[in-house]
């Protein structure tokens, strides 16, 4: 089966605070996406990446970067932390024309 | 017209009971579709790929109707452990290009009672 990791189940960070969140698949795929999701807004995709260095940006991008120096790699970067970017960050990857997979999310609190 | 709609639920059923969630969506071109299960606090996971031909998987059937831009799900003889959010979930076609995206409904959240 494939996996994809995401390095934190939890994490507490300070306002102002550069937040990476990293997210590793182990099955060559090509796609791979950051969504958030937050009570009664559903998932909304914050970047996707459909190739290593490419990048496009999603429904709500504002406040995100993101990097994807190797094929296995895609990091969401929170590049100042605000107390609105609290919220379930989820990863996924996929193969072209097939459903993805999810990471088991990362809960984040900004405080 | 959102790109991805679903029935706003909770839906609360009896054990045993048959339970059809719906969902329409607004891309034409859309070319994949899916359900997906969330249980509480925990990642979204595939349940099943929808067919033009309709498909089958135990006490599930996924219904596609192109025509309409519509997709049902049924669950037959619902268990307590159906009890999950359910995800509607259509491909954003792009002509040309490597990249694939899916655009996820809000989910309808299912509650079976013993």
């Amino acid at each position: 089966d494939v996996k994809v990791t995401q390095s934190s189940r939890y994490l507490v960070k300070r306002t102002g605070e550069k937040v990476f969140l990293e997210c590793v698949q182990d099955m060559d795929h090509e796609n791979m996406f950051w969504y958030r999701q937050d009570p009664g807004l559903g998932l909304r995709l914050i970047y996707f990446s459909y190739d290593v260095k490419m990048k496009e940006k999603g429904d709500i991008p504002e406040g995100y970067s993101v990097s994807r120096e190797k094929k296995e790699r895609f990091s969401l970067i929170l590049e100042s932390a605000s107390t609105n970017q609290t919220s379930m960050y989820l990863c996924a990857s996929s193969l072209k024309g097939f459903g993805y997979t999810f990471g088991s999310g990362t809960r984040l609190t900004v405080v | 017209r959102k790109e991805v709609e679903q029935d706003p639920g909770p839906f609360n059923v009896p054990e045993g009971a048959t339970v059809a969630f719906n969902c329409t969506y607004s891309n034409s071109a859309s070319q994949s579709f899916f359900w997906y299960r969330q249980d509480c606090r925990k990642e979204p996971k595939l349940l099943m790929s929808v067919y033009s031909s309709g498909n089958e998987d135990g006490r599930f059937t996924a219904q596609l109707n192109r025509a309409s831009q519509y997709i049902s799900l049924l669950i037959r003889d619902s268990k307590l452990s159906d009890s999950a959010t359910y995800l509607c979930v259509v491909n954003e076609a792009k002509s040309g290009g490597s990249n694939y995206k899916l655009t996820f409904g809000k989910g309808t959240l299912l509650t079976v009672n013993p």
